[in-house]
């Protein structure tokens, strides 16, 4: 069974610019979640994706926003980028249920901002 | 707030030692929490996953145990190997569905074994 895919796997953008990232769950999974590691803050959750619905989102600006299609595949979208967004883009995926919930990630994509 | 804590921040050891990683959180009241390893620029790679009703869970050389209500779980690596050398996380979740969803992450162990 193919892992969670995420492309582009690095990005270089300038200030202001704005940028889309994908994420491709694994087959059967239909929770999508995103998540921003730096060095300083580490992992923060961003947001959550089930059934093309935003179920939680973290405590980042409107800047940062996302959706999931019918197929479960994600995306998810940054507008007029800063420096402090440059980061490691990490997506995961998971069954939902009290039985699933194992979270699987993706290699991330790599955003450098100019 | 949810606040989960690793120490040591850093471990080195010689190939072969058994070691602990520590992992604690602040709210007890959890559903899972969850052990990866991420190597360098890479994703994460999940290790172990332990229910709230579980006291510990193996996988080939790694043991993890949770203590919920000491707010505490550590990860067990027996006899190790260069190739575990990576940064090791732990992450929490308060519930299985709507807002608890989201993992709460540790800064992480980076563990260096050497030859």
């Amino acid at each position: 069974k193919a892992g969670v895919t995420q492309t582009p796997r690095y990005l270089i953008k300038t200030r202001g610019q704005q940028v889309t990232l994908s994420c491709s769950p694994i087959s059967g999974h239909r929770s999508v979640s995103w998540y921003q590691q730096t060095p300083g803050q580490g992992l923060q959750f961003l947001f959550e994706y089930f059934s093309e619905t935003q179920r939680n989102k973290g405590n980042f600006p409107g800047r940062f926003s996302g959706r999931q299609f019918s197929n479960s595949r994600s995306e998810m979208n940054v507008s007029t980028l800063e420096l402090g967004d440059s980061a490691l883009y990490l997506c995961a995926s998971s069954l939902v249920g009290r039985k699933g919930n194992e979270q699987f990630f993706g290699p991330g994509t790599r955003l450098t901002v100019l | 707030k949810q606040e989960v804590t690793q120490i040591p921040a850093a471990l080195s050891v010689p190939e072969g030692e058994n070691l602990v990683l520590n992992c604690s959180f602040t709210d007890s009241a959890i559903y899972n929490l969850q052990w990866f390893r991420q190597d360098p620029g890479k994703g994460l790679t999940s290790l172990l996953l332990i229910q709230s009703s579980q006291r510990e869970q193996t996988s080939g050389r790694l043991n993890a145990s949770l203590d919920k209500s000491s707010g505490r779980s550590t990860l067990y690596i027996a006899a190790s190997q260069p190739g575990d050398s990576a940064t090791y996380l732990c992450a929490v979740r308060r519930g299985w569905g709507g807002s608890n969803y989201k993992l709460t992450f540790g800064k992480g162990t980076l563990l260096t074994v050497n030859p």
